[in-house]
């Protein structure tokens, strides 16, 4: 089993759309989560990071952190045809010095 | 500069032969990170350097693979006698200073050198 799971898509979403994407872990010591959006051609960035459980909104992104079931996950509202990338999550541990990386999921949104 | 900056762009190599790879990290970012992206793969761990540390080389793939950091700042990545299986991008990034919060420690990446092995 990896370590960091992640369907890998293709998702094709039409504009507008709200998108889920997810991804489950084994290591129950991770308590930074973190997704990277990755353009084509492009080196991974930063999108949004959480500690621990729960919640954070910026903008129409929405990341959620449940530790109890090892699942995070990454919404997007209103989505737009810039939106399509490949999302990857990443996770570290309280002490860690290097990341996990999901596969990634590729998303596209038609306009 | 002003981020991450990776050369060459793009490789063409022919098999058996060895490949440098230069990493130039933003500047005073002290840990530095090489990872190896297949197509439809995720990021796989290869190599970190931290400061003055030893680094950490436990996702290197093979004993082909090596990688210094000069000065605490520049990197190459160097495979030697190449094969087609080598063939990825590479990204290397860098951080500020791991272990200070995420807000401190995110991840820059670079646009990545593709490699391919011919």
């Amino acid at each position: 089993q990896k370590e960091v799971e992640q369907d890998p898509g293709p998702l094709s979403v039409p504009e507008g759309a709200i998108v889920s994407l997810n991804c489950t872990y084994s290591n129950s010591a991770f308590q930074y989560f973190m997704w990277y959006r990755q353009y084509s051609r492009k080196g991974p960035e930063l999108l949004m990071y959480t500690y621990s459980s729960g919640n954070k909104e910026d903008g129409r992104f929405t990341a959620q952190v449940d530790k109890s079931s090892k699942y995070i996950s990454l919404f997007i509202r209103d989505s737009q045809p810039s939106d399509s990338a490949t999302y990857l999550c990443a996770m570290m541990g309280d002490y860690g010095q290097n990341f996990v990386f999901g596969p990634g999921t590729r998303l596209s949104v038609l306009p | 500069g002003a981020g991450v900056s990776q050369s060459p762009s793009n490789k063409v190599t022919e098999k058996g032969k060895d490949v440098e790879l230069r990493c130039d990290p933003i500047s005073g970012h002290t840990a530095l990170y090489w990872y190896r992206q297949s197509l439809g793969q995720g990021l796989e761990f290869l190599i970190y350097f931290q400061g003055n540390s030893a680094p950490d080389k436990s996702g290197l793939p093979s004993d082909r693979f090596s990688a210094e950091r000069t000065g605490g700042s520049v990197s190459t990545l160097t495979i030697q006698r190449t094969q087609q299986e080598d063939s990825a991008v590479y990204l290397c990034a860098s951080r500020f200073l791991p272990g200070a919060g995420i807000r401190d420690t995110e991840a820059f990446f670079g646009q990545g050198t593709r490699l391919t092995v011919v």
